[in-house]
């Protein structure tokens, strides 16, 4: 089982649309979680911090569940610039690595 | 402030020879990472180094082999290019943990890399 796995995707969503992608992790002594966006060809880039309060950044909300292991991702009103794939990653408090989960695709379409 | 930068972009080696990845960061960074990302598989790491003078193997470390050379400048090397290896690479920098601050990865451009 890979220590943290998103929803496979791909997303095809129209422009407007709400959608959330769902992720979960094994390593209970993960304690740092993001939410990154890869463009095609691209590095992945930070799109969010996960707190444990959740959080919200404009059209994105991430939520994250310490007692089912889970985080998500939430984007309204989506816009075609959203597609990308999306990261889903954990870091545990104890080592220096961060772990990444293979990535949701998503496609807004006009 | 240019982040994380990476050398070269691209690289085309024939089987065997041998090649080495540039990194370096100028956010004052302890940790530096070095992953490849292969279509369908994620990002892998391949070798990471919590401070310098330290290094460690990450998940997909045969074959290769890295330098902390200083603060700033953290080097991948393959010895011996084989067709595996083709993949996209990437270098990423970050804080190292500490206390309850949540720290994040900045991660280079990539270097597309393929042996023939």
């Amino acid at each position: 089982r890979k220590e943290v796995e998103q929803d496979p995707g791909p997303f095809n969503v129209p422009e407007g649309a709400t959608v959330a992608f769902n992720c979960t992790y094994s390593n209970s002594a993960s304690q740092s979680f993001f939410w990154y966006r890869q463009d095609c060809r691209k590095e992945p880039k930070l799109l969010m911090s996960v707190y444990s309060s959740g959080n919200e950044d404009g059209r994105f909300t991430a939520q994250l569940n310490r007692a089912s292991q889970y985080i998500s991702l939430l984007i309204r009103d989506s816009k075609l610039s959203d597609s990308a794939t999306y990261l889903c990653v954990s870091r545990d408090n104890y080592g220096q690595n961060f772990v990444f989960g293979p990535g949701t695709r998503l496609s807004v379409l006009p | 402030n240019a982040g994380v930068t990476q050398t070269p972009k691209f690289q085309v080696l024939k089987t065997g020879q041998s090649m080495t990845l540039q990194c370096a960061q100028d956010m004052n960074h302890n940790s530096m990472y070095w992953y490849r990302q292969d279509p369908g598989m994620g990002l892998r790491l391949i070798y990471y180094s919590a401070s310098e003078g330290t290094t460690d193997k990450g998940e997909v470390p045969n074959g290769y082999n890295v330098s902390r050379l200083n603060k700033r400048e953290f080097s991948l090397r393959l010895e011996s290019a084989a067709p595996s290896q083709t993949s996209v690479y990437f270098c990423a920098s970050s804080e190292a943990l500490f206390g309850g601050q949540i720290y994040e990865q900045y991660f280079g451009p990539g270097t597309r890399l393929t042996v023939t």
